[in-house]
């Protein structure tokens, strides 16, 4: 079993659509977890980090549930521009030495 | 301000031979880490270090060596390619305990 599981995608929706990601992590120890977002052929970049309580930047909407161990990244008002791959990241230790990343999620917005 | 520069961006090498991808950044962070990336399989981590002169292994670090003399610096040396290193290599940095990693535009790097 893969440390941290995303469904590939992809994802297609129109622009204006909400669509959300999952992501499920098997290490209940883990503490930091994070979405990074990557565009094809680039390298990936933080989008959020996720906190306990859950938290919001702008459109993007980031939740934690430690007890079924799963993260979700919520996208609202989608744009063309939000058309990349979507990254679950999770710490395989305390310290955030040694992060474990998913395969990731394709997402496709269409005008 | 660079950020986290890589070279070379491409590389072509043949089964057996040696060679070191190039890393640095210039954000004074004190992690560093390199990690490949495969289609379907997502990043995975090779090997990392926590600052100058301290380096530890990651999920996949066989067939790759890395050293730390500096803070800026963390070369990833191939000692005998072979074709199943085939792949896009990352290099990232971070402040420690953020978590929070910023990458390298990466080496794309094909093993015949």
């Amino acid at each position: 079993r893969k440390e941290v599981e995303q469904d590939p995608g992809p994802f297609n929706v129109p622009e204006g659509a909400t669509v959300a990601f999952n992501c499920t992590y098997s290490n209940s120890a883990s503490q930091s977890f994070f979405w990074y977002r990557q565009d094809c052929r680039k390298e990936p970049k933080l989008l959020m980090s996720v906190y306990s309580s859950g938290n919001e930047d702008g459109r993007f909407t980031a939740q934690l549930n430690r007890a079924s161990q799963y993260i979700s990244l919520l996208i609202r008002d989608s744009k063309l521009s939000d058309s990349a791959t979507y990254l679950c990241v999770v710490n395989a230790q305390y310290n955030n030495n040694d992060m474990r990343f998913g395969a990731g999620t394709r997402l496709t917005v269409k005008p | 301000n660079a950020g986290v520069t890589q070279t070379p961006k491409f590389q072509v090498l043949k089964t057996g031979q040696s060679m070191t991808l190039q890393c640095a950044q210039d954000m004074n962070h004190e992690y560093m880490s390199w990690y490949r990336q495969d289609p379907g399989m997502g990043l995975r981590l090779i090997h990392y270090s926590v600052g100058a002169g301290i380096t530890d292994q990651g999920e996949v670090p066989n067939g790759y060596n890395v050293s730390r003399s500096t803070t800026e610096d963390f070369p990833l040396r191939l000692l005998s390619a072979a074709p199943s290193q085939t792949s896009v290599y990352f290099c990232a940095s971070s402040n420690a305990g953020t978590g929070t990693q910023y990458f390298g535009p990466g080496t794309r790097l094909l093993v015949l």
